[in-house]
């Protein structure tokens, strides 16, 4: 059975920083397309990042330059690592992973981020 | 980005009565290779999205047979054969052709 489990989010201040990490078991994250999409409270989805299995990576204009998606293969684990924080980034963070990519065939509960003073 | 928009907003069905949800896409979501990403989502309330049907209309594993997607090229519909008090929360549907966009969702809810 596939399961993702996301950590990592909480309170911060706008400018700051967070990794938000989503451990899997029962699937592989480095032979698998990796992603993080994000709903804001009450709002709908925005997909924010995709790893390849080459390790290409991939943001929405809305995080790029600020967002880092990564993996590790010892913990298969992967990692959203957040920089700049803006109001606006305040949302539930999933991990998604598939077997082709952009097809979001399993999801984790989420993590919520809230960004705020 | 591709627009994705879904109609209608909020959909009030009876217990038993079919529902039946549009989606249509600002292009084509036909690849090069001939497949179309075209996924549809449901999340119940509380609870993460949840994937019931992949391009197009191949419902995924555990996926009641009362779902069911269809369309082609920008206009697609996901339709609830006879609507349960499960199947209460909101739809999405979702474009992974290029990158990937959810529409607005549709609230199902019971009458």
């Amino acid at each position: 059975e596939v399961q993702l489990v996301e950590s990592g989010g909480g309170l911060v201040q706008p400018g700051g920083s967070l990794r938000l990490s989503c451990a899997a078991s029962g699937f592989t994250v480095t032979t698998n397309y990796m992603n993080w999409i994000r709903q804001a409270p009450g709002k709908g989805l925005e997909w924010v990042s995709i790893i390849y299995i080459d390790g290409t990576t991939f943001y929405a204009d809305s995080v790029k330059g600020r967002f880092t998606i990564s993996r590790d293969s010892s913990k298969n684990t992967l990692y959203l690592q957040m920089n700049s924080l803006r109001a606006d980034d305040t949302a539930v963070y999933y991990c998604a992973g598939d077997t082709v990519p952009n097809n979001a065939d399993y999801w984790g509960p989420g993590t919520l981020v809230t960004v705020s003073p | 980005d591709v627009v994705m928009t879904q109609s209608p907003l909020s959909l009030p069905v009876t217990l038993g009565q079919p529902a039946s949800i549009s989606c249509r896409s600002s292009q084509s979501l036909v690849k090069s290779g001939g497949n179309t990403y075209l996924s549809w989502f449901q999340q119940r309330p509380g609870q993460s999205p949840r994937r019931l049907i992949y391009k197009v209309s191949n419902r995924d594993s555990g996926v009641p047979d009362r779902f069911s997607g269809s369309g082609s090229g920008t206009d697609f519909t996901l339709k609830i054969s006879r609507v349960e008090a499960e199947d209460v929360g909101v739809y999405y549907c979702m474009q992974g052709t290029y990158w990937p966009t959810f529409g607005g969702g549709t609230k199902v809810e019971i009458k």
